[in-house]
Protein backbone atom coordinates (compact mmCIF):
# COMPACT_ATOMS: atom_id res chain seq x y z
CA UNK A 1 0.00 0.00 0.00
CA UNK A 2 1.12 2.97 -1.36
CA UNK A 3 0.54 6.84 1.08
CA UNK A 4 0.80 9.82 -0.53
CA UNK A 5 1.17 12.90 2.06
CA UNK A 6 0.43 16.39 1.02
CA UNK A 7 1.66 18.97 1.33
CA UNK A 8 5.18 18.13 0.90
CA UNK A 9 5.79 21.98 2.95
CA UNK A 10 3.39 24.15 4.86
CA UNK A 11 4.30 27.12 6.66
CA UNK A 12 1.83 29.09 8.36
CA UNK A 13 2.17 31.58 11.81
CA UNK A 14 1.61 30.89 15.39
CA UNK A 15 -1.96 30.85 16.11
CA UNK A 16 -3.33 29.88 12.60
CA UNK A 17 -4.61 26.35 11.93
CA UNK A 18 -3.40 23.82 9.17
CA UNK A 19 -4.67 20.41 7.57
CA UNK A 20 -2.01 17.61 6.60
CA UNK A 21 -3.64 15.16 3.89
CA UNK A 22 -2.68 11.57 3.69
CA UNK A 23 -4.25 9.04 1.19
CA UNK A 24 -3.43 5.46 0.82
CA UNK A 25 -3.32 3.17 -2.33
CA UNK A 26 -6.39 0.99 -1.03
CA UNK A 27 -9.01 1.39 1.78
CA UNK A 28 -7.44 1.20 5.13
CA UNK A 29 -10.61 1.84 7.14
CA UNK A 30 -9.66 3.50 9.86
CA UNK A 31 -6.17 1.92 10.30
CA UNK A 32 -4.24 4.84 9.85
CA UNK A 33 -1.80 6.39 12.32
CA UNK A 34 -0.01 9.75 12.59
CA UNK A 35 3.60 10.61 14.20
CA UNK A 36 5.40 13.88 14.19
CA UNK A 37 8.70 14.27 14.44
CA UNK A 38 10.48 17.19 16.12
CA UNK A 39 14.40 17.73 14.61
CA UNK A 40 16.81 15.51 16.06
CA UNK A 41 14.46 13.27 17.77
CA UNK A 42 12.55 10.08 17.39
CA UNK A 43 8.91 10.02 16.20
CA UNK A 44 6.30 10.15 18.82
CA UNK A 45 2.43 8.96 18.11
CA UNK A 46 -0.25 11.17 17.59
CA UNK A 47 -3.14 10.00 16.15
CA UNK A 48 -4.33 6.10 16.26
CA UNK A 49 -7.50 4.66 14.59
CA UNK A 50 -7.53 7.66 12.12
CA UNK A 51 -9.10 9.87 14.87
CA UNK A 52 -8.19 8.59 18.18
CA UNK A 53 -5.30 10.99 19.71
CA UNK A 54 -2.50 8.79 21.79
CA UNK A 55 -2.24 9.43 25.60
CA UNK A 56 -1.27 13.20 25.74
CA UNK A 57 -1.86 14.62 23.11
CA UNK A 58 -3.62 18.06 22.55
CA UNK A 59 -7.03 18.19 21.46
CA UNK A 60 -5.56 20.79 18.71
CA UNK A 61 -4.41 17.92 16.92
CA UNK A 62 -7.48 15.97 14.93
CA UNK A 63 -7.96 13.05 12.86
CA UNK A 64 -10.39 12.53 10.64
CA UNK A 65 -11.23 10.46 7.37
CA UNK A 66 -11.99 6.94 6.47
CA UNK A 67 -11.09 4.12 3.41
CA UNK A 68 -8.52 5.90 1.37
CA UNK A 69 -8.18 9.57 3.04
CA UNK A 70 -7.55 11.20 5.58
CA UNK A 71 -6.18 14.28 7.28
CA UNK A 72 -4.84 15.99 9.75
CA UNK A 73 -5.70 18.83 10.95
CA UNK A 74 -3.91 21.56 13.97
CA UNK A 75 -5.29 24.37 15.57
CA UNK A 76 -3.66 27.14 17.40
CA UNK A 77 -0.57 26.35 16.14
CA UNK A 78 2.73 26.89 18.17
CA UNK A 79 5.86 27.28 17.85
CA UNK A 80 6.81 24.05 19.07
CA UNK A 81 4.70 22.49 16.22
CA UNK A 82 7.36 23.13 14.00
CA UNK A 83 8.29 19.19 12.74
CA UNK A 84 7.80 16.42 10.09
CA UNK A 85 4.28 14.87 10.10
CA UNK A 86 4.47 10.88 8.96
CA UNK A 87 1.04 9.05 8.12
CA UNK A 88 1.40 5.00 8.87
CA UNK A 89 -0.60 2.49 7.52
CA UNK A 90 -1.16 -0.95 9.65
CA UNK A 91 -4.67 -2.30 7.60
CA UNK A 92 -2.74 -4.69 5.38
CA UNK A 93 0.60 -6.02 6.39
CA UNK A 94 3.23 -6.78 6.19
CA UNK A 95 4.47 -4.86 4.86
CA UNK A 96 3.38 -1.09 7.46
CA UNK A 97 4.27 1.40 4.87
CA UNK A 98 4.74 5.61 6.15
CA UNK A 99 4.22 8.34 4.09
CA UNK A 100 6.96 10.67 2.62
CA UNK A 101 6.06 13.33 5.26
CA UNK A 102 5.03 16.88 5.38
CA UNK A 103 7.20 19.16 7.15
CA UNK A 104 5.44 22.15 8.93
CA UNK A 105 7.04 25.72 9.62
CA UNK A 106 6.26 27.43 11.95
CA UNK A 107 7.08 31.25 11.47
CA UNK B 1 11.11 5.10 33.57
CA UNK B 2 9.75 3.98 30.67
CA UNK B 3 12.17 3.99 27.57
CA UNK B 4 14.15 1.97 24.55
CA UNK B 5 18.07 2.56 24.30
CA UNK B 6 19.60 1.17 21.15
CA UNK B 7 22.88 0.95 20.71
CA UNK B 8 25.91 -1.24 18.29
CA UNK B 9 25.41 1.33 15.25
CA UNK B 10 28.83 1.84 13.44
CA UNK B 11 30.83 1.98 10.16
CA UNK B 12 30.60 -1.10 8.34
CA UNK B 13 31.84 -1.99 4.79
CA UNK B 14 29.38 -2.67 2.23
CA UNK B 15 29.02 -7.13 2.29
CA UNK B 16 29.89 -6.40 6.24
CA UNK B 17 27.66 -7.16 9.29
CA UNK B 18 26.35 -5.66 12.10
CA UNK B 19 23.88 -6.58 15.09
CA UNK B 20 22.29 -3.83 16.54
CA UNK B 21 20.22 -3.90 19.86
CA UNK B 22 17.79 -2.41 22.04
CA UNK B 23 16.93 -2.48 25.52
CA UNK B 24 13.84 -1.91 27.02
CA UNK B 25 12.82 -0.66 30.91
CA UNK B 26 9.99 0.31 32.78
CA UNK B 27 7.51 -2.23 31.51
CA UNK B 28 7.19 -6.03 30.51
CA UNK B 29 9.16 -6.69 27.89
CA UNK B 30 8.10 -9.96 27.04
CA UNK B 31 4.57 -8.60 26.99
CA UNK B 32 4.96 -6.93 23.49
CA UNK B 33 5.66 -7.04 20.24
CA UNK B 34 8.80 -4.53 19.04
CA UNK B 35 9.87 -3.02 15.75
CA UNK B 36 12.40 -1.90 14.24
CA UNK B 37 12.51 1.21 11.75
CA UNK B 38 15.00 2.78 9.81
CA UNK B 39 15.89 6.45 9.20
CA UNK B 40 17.70 7.38 5.72
CA UNK B 41 19.73 10.58 6.29
CA UNK B 42 17.35 13.30 5.62
CA UNK B 43 14.65 11.05 4.46
CA UNK B 44 11.27 9.89 6.14
CA UNK B 45 10.67 6.67 8.22
CA UNK B 46 11.29 3.05 6.77
CA UNK B 47 9.67 0.08 8.47
CA UNK B 48 12.05 -3.07 8.60
CA UNK B 49 10.94 -6.10 10.91
CA UNK B 50 8.30 -6.45 13.27
CA UNK B 51 8.47 -9.60 16.29
CA UNK B 52 5.64 -11.04 18.30
CA UNK B 53 6.40 -10.73 22.40
CA UNK B 54 7.02 -14.26 22.30
CA UNK B 55 9.26 -14.15 19.40
CA UNK B 56 8.10 -16.61 16.84
CA UNK B 57 6.69 -14.36 14.96
CA UNK B 58 8.91 -12.35 12.64
CA UNK B 59 7.78 -10.10 9.73
CA UNK B 60 10.22 -8.39 7.22
CA UNK B 61 10.08 -5.71 4.77
CA UNK B 62 10.92 -6.97 0.99
CA UNK B 63 14.37 -4.62 0.99
CA UNK B 64 15.75 -6.72 4.24
CA UNK B 65 14.35 -10.10 3.52
CA UNK B 66 16.74 -12.64 3.65
CA UNK B 67 19.70 -10.47 4.52
CA UNK B 68 18.10 -9.05 7.96
CA UNK B 69 17.03 -11.31 10.93
CA UNK B 70 15.09 -9.80 14.13
CA UNK B 71 15.50 -11.56 17.31
CA UNK B 72 14.85 -11.15 20.88
CA UNK B 73 15.60 -12.09 24.63
CA UNK B 74 12.77 -11.79 27.17
CA UNK B 75 15.01 -12.34 30.17
CA UNK B 76 17.47 -9.79 29.28
CA UNK B 77 14.44 -7.27 27.95
CA UNK B 78 16.36 -6.76 24.69
CA UNK B 79 15.80 -6.78 20.76
CA UNK B 80 17.91 -7.46 18.29
CA UNK B 81 18.65 -6.97 14.56
CA UNK B 82 21.24 -8.78 12.79
CA UNK B 83 22.35 -7.57 9.17
CA UNK B 84 23.94 -9.26 6.95
CA UNK B 85 25.28 -8.33 3.52
CA UNK B 86 25.35 -4.84 4.29
CA UNK B 87 24.50 -2.33 1.16
CA UNK B 88 24.73 0.90 0.98
CA UNK B 89 21.09 1.99 0.94
CA UNK B 90 21.28 0.20 4.25
CA UNK B 91 22.96 3.37 5.77
CA UNK B 92 20.18 4.97 8.15
CA UNK B 93 19.39 5.58 11.80
CA UNK B 94 18.07 2.52 13.05
CA UNK B 95 14.93 2.83 15.73
CA UNK B 96 13.24 0.55 17.74
CA UNK B 97 9.66 0.89 18.66
CA UNK B 98 7.37 -0.95 20.37
CA UNK B 99 4.04 -2.12 19.46
CA UNK B 100 1.54 -1.31 21.80
CA UNK B 101 -0.31 -4.17 23.85
CA UNK B 102 -4.02 -3.62 22.42
CA UNK B 103 -3.48 -4.35 18.93
CA UNK B 104 -7.00 -4.53 18.48
CA UNK B 105 -7.66 -1.11 19.99
CA UNK B 106 -4.80 0.99 18.91
CA UNK B 107 -3.81 -1.31 16.11
CA UNK B 108 0.20 -2.11 14.87
CA UNK B 109 1.36 1.13 15.39
CA UNK B 110 4.59 2.41 17.96
CA UNK B 111 3.84 3.58 20.74
CA UNK B 112 7.22 3.87 22.30
CA UNK B 113 10.49 5.24 20.38
CA UNK B 114 14.62 4.82 21.02
CA UNK B 115 16.49 7.59 20.26
CA UNK B 116 17.82 4.80 17.47
CA UNK B 117 21.67 4.26 16.50
CA UNK B 118 23.29 4.79 13.39
CA UNK B 119 24.46 2.25 10.60
CA UNK B 120 26.46 3.49 7.39
CA UNK B 121 27.36 1.35 5.28
CA UNK B 122 30.67 2.38 2.76
CA UNK B 123 33.78 1.75 2.27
Amino acid sequence: IVMTQSPATLSVSPGEGATLSCRASQNLSSHLAWYQQKPGQAPSLLIYGASTRAPGVPARFCGSGSGTDFTLTISSLQSGDSAIYYCQQYNNWPPITFGQGTRLDIK
Amino acid sequence: EVQLVESGGDLVQPGGSLRVSCVGSGFTFSNYAMTWVRQAPGKGLEWVSTISGSGDEPFYADSVQGRFTIARDNSQNTLFLQMNSLRAEDTALYFCARVPLDTDNSGWTFDLWGQGTLVTVSS
